[in-house]
């Protein structure tokens, strides 16, 4: 089974510095799907950025780029030029292409609660 | 357009009772999702439904089925509700099952049980 891994429960970052949030997984696939979700006090998780394994470039939305190592298993998200909006819970979750009759779901870390101070 | 829609917004059931949480997904989404978020956690996998049939389940007991309906509207039923049920369930719904596409989430019902 694939597993998540987020070791820090909580980060802080002061306005319009840069923070690195750390993920590593756990799979025997080779095919499969990386995402960071963003959850607000608002409760509706949002989704921030996307990679696919089989892509070796980083992925990059705005102020959000990835790192990611297939071979370390690891997936960490950097928050460039932070802003107080971007205070919330993050969860690094897995994917795996779907199988012939088998569900495609999203395995969650147990996030990283991200303070932004001025 | 609508998001993903989930009702009730908030719930206080009672042990042993029987809640329905409802689910409408974006239109045009096929794949509907239920996850269940206990306060500290990350989300687990409850069910997934495509096209109207079960794709898969978490490890989850009996006591708790779903289903999804024509419209690709669904209901997450859970029987004989233990305080260890307190939870947010969400919702997220996918055009296809295939692709990259991370699931379009809901803003949840939070449920309590006392």
């Amino acid at each position: 089974a694939q597993t998540v891994t987020q070791s820090q429960p909580e980060m802080s970052v002061q306005e319009a510095e840069t923070v690195t949030l750390s993920c590593t997984y756990d799979t025997s696939e080779s095919d499969y799907y990386l995402f960071w979700y963003k959850q607000p006090p608002s409760r509706q998780m949002i989704l921030v950025i996307r990679q696919e394994a089989y892509k070796q470039q980083n992925a990059t939305e705005n102020r959000f780029s990835v790192n990611f190592q297939k071979a370390a298993k690891s997936f960490s998200l950097k928050i460039s030029d932070s802003q107080l909006g971007d205070a919330a819970m993050y969860f690094c979750a897995y994917r795996s292409p779907p199988h012939t009759g088998t569900a495609s779901k999203l395995t969650f870390g147990t996030g990283t609660r991200l303070q932004v101070t001025l | 357009d609508a998001g993903v829609t989930q009702s009730p917004t908030h719930l206080i059931k009672t042990r042993g009772q029987h809640v329905t949480l409802r689910c409408s997904p974006i239109s045009g989404h096929k794949s509907v999702s239920w996850y269940q978020q206990v306060l500290g956690q990350g989300p687990q996998f409850i069910f997934q439904y495509y096209e109207k049939e079960e794709r898969g389940r978490g490890n989850f007991p009996d006591r708790f089925s779903a289903r999804q309906f024509p419209n690709y509207s669904s209901e997450l039923n859970v029987n004989a509700l233990l305080l260890g049920d307190s939870a947010l369930y969400l919702c997220a719904s996918s055009p296809i099952l295939e692709g990259n596409y991370g699931y379009t989430f809901g803003s949840g019902t939070r449920l309590t049980v006392v």
